[in-house]
């Protein structure tokens, strides 16, 4: 069965560094999204793409996150200067199709530690 | 404001037990529902959906049932095995919580003992 999948499984990273999250979708998805979770809280959106450009995003998605699909396969997320509270695990999801009752399919996370 | 809430955070129950898992959801205009199932160090898994034009949809060993009235959610799990201990969140998706995005709550951890 196809799956998503995300690398690395989890990234220690110092303050005001830039980190790059990747992800692949499944390959025939069109929509792909990141969502993040903070330990022992819910999953929060954080921003989906399509067609090469962002369709939507949250307020928590500011000018130090960006996202990417520099190639047929990747879907990155880059968060430029790192702050201690984008300390969580980072979600990959993709769907066949962005409106309407379609499934989005999770990668299984990135953990992201800043000290 | 939007929100989409559980009314328990843990619940333990006997292995072949049914489970039941509720949510409340605030937003009238969603119309796409779904529960998820998140094991310890994994991504959310999709268990079950359903549109806002149904009441009721059932899968192999759960049922999820829609009420709009109330504005209630619930994940009804049959004969219940530890393998399906796990949190469980439901999430919706509306037209005016943009189009695209899911809205999760906040989860329930369901406990099955032997």
């Amino acid at each position: 069965e196809p799956e998503v999948t995300q690398t690395p499984s989890h990234q220690v990273t110092q303050m005001g560094q830039e980190v790059i999250l990747r992800c692949v979708p499944i390959s025939n998805h069109l929509y792909f999204y990141w969502y993040r979770q903070i330990l022992g809280q819910k999953v929060e959106f954080l921003v989906s793409f399509y067609n090469n450009e962002i369709s939507e995003k949250s307020e928590i998605f500011d000018d130090q996150f960006s996202v990417e699909r520099p190639d047929g396969s990747n879907f990155t997320l880059k968060i430029r200067s790192t702050k201690l509270e984008d300390s969580a695990m980072y979600f990959c999801a993709s769907s066949v199709s962005g409106t309407g009752a379609y499934e989005q399919y999770f990668g299984p996370g990135t953990r992201l530690t800043v000290t | 404001g939007e929100s989409v809430g559980l009314h328990l955070p843990t619940l333990s129950v006997q292995e072949g037990d049914n489970s039941i898992i509720n949510c409340a959801y605030s937003n009238s205009a969603s119309d796409y529902f779904i529960w998820y199932k998140q094991e310890s160090g994994k991504g959310p898994q999709f268990i079950i959906d359903i549109r806002s034009n149904m009441d009721k949809r059932q899968g192999q060993r759960v049922t999820v049932l829609l009420n709009k009235t109330v504005k209630h959610l619930s994940l009804q799990i049959a004969a219940t095995q530890p393998g399906d201990s796990a949190v469980y969140f439901c999430a919706e998706k509306g037209t005016n919580t943009g189009f695209q995005k899911l809205v999760f709550g906040t989860g329930t951890r369901l406990l099955v003992s032997p």
